[in-house]
């Protein structure tokens, strides 16, 4: 039973390089998001989607772009990689919504990139 | 934006003390839950509340959820080394409840 499965772990681009970032669950959440980690922060919202095909954008969308087109993975691309995207990205599923019944997030292990 | 605050920041404390963890915000939560983080892995669920001055208590850890649903408190009771970690408080917010917001964060190193 893998969960939440994200790959690479880590990664090192070059101004303006792109990439993506996968993410595949085997639990068949409906629900899935992928946030930024910054040093000694929260986690902020990038994109999520309720459902396959469907996606809508969190706190700080600009400079990435996702796609659902299954209900078991859900890509992060980013395009014209730039320093202030160095980060640690987690992806996380859900079913239902977290918060309902005591239902939360399972979270992947993360992917640490640095821009340079 | 809604947020929501943690205090403190960092704690460093030693093995046997007690200690509480504060998630403040001024929006309103239909739930809300924590999170423990260890180094180099995501998040990892640890409770849930929903209603308005519930407490839950899991093995040394209680957890309270305000009466007015804006804030939640982490209690830890002689604590070990293996409660080190960050520690992420997450609220639904009413109308919006398929996404969390975290909190800033709380970082608790238990030394021996």
């Amino acid at each position: 039973n893998a969960g939440v499965t994200q790959t690479p772990k880590f990664r090192i681009l070059k101004i303006g390089q792109s990439m993506t970032l996968q993410c595949t669950q085997d639990m068949n959440h409906n629900y899935m998001y992928w946030y930024r980690q910054d040093p000694g922060m929260g986690l902020k919202l990038i994109y999520y989607s309720v459902g396959a095909g469907i996606t809508d954008k969190g706190e700080v969308p600009n400079g990435y772009n996702v796609s659902r087109s299954t209900t078991e993975d859900f890509p992060l691309r980013l395009e014209l990689a730039a320093p202030s995207q160095t980060s640690v990205y987690f992806c996380a599923s859900s079913y239902p919504p977290a918060g309902w019944g005591g239902y939360g997030y399972t979270f992947g292990s993360g992917t640490r990139l640095t821009v340079v | 934006t809604q947020l929501l605050e943690q205090s403190p920041q960092f704690l460093s404390i030693q093995e046997g003390e007690n200690l509480t963890v504060y998630c403040n915000s001024s929006s309103v939560f239909s739930s809300l839950q924590w999170y423990r983080q260890e180094p180099g892995e995501g998040p990892v669920l640890l409770v849930t509340v929903v209603t308005g001055g519930e407490v839950k208590k899991l093995k040394r850890l209680t957890f309270q959820f305000g009466d007015a649903r804006k804030d939640s408190s982490l209690h830890i009771t002689a604590a070990q080394t293996g409660d080190t970690g960050l520690y992420l408080c997450a609220g639904a917010v009413r109308g919006a409840t398929n996404k969390l917001i975290f909190g800033t964060g709380t970082l608790l190193a238990v030394q021996p």
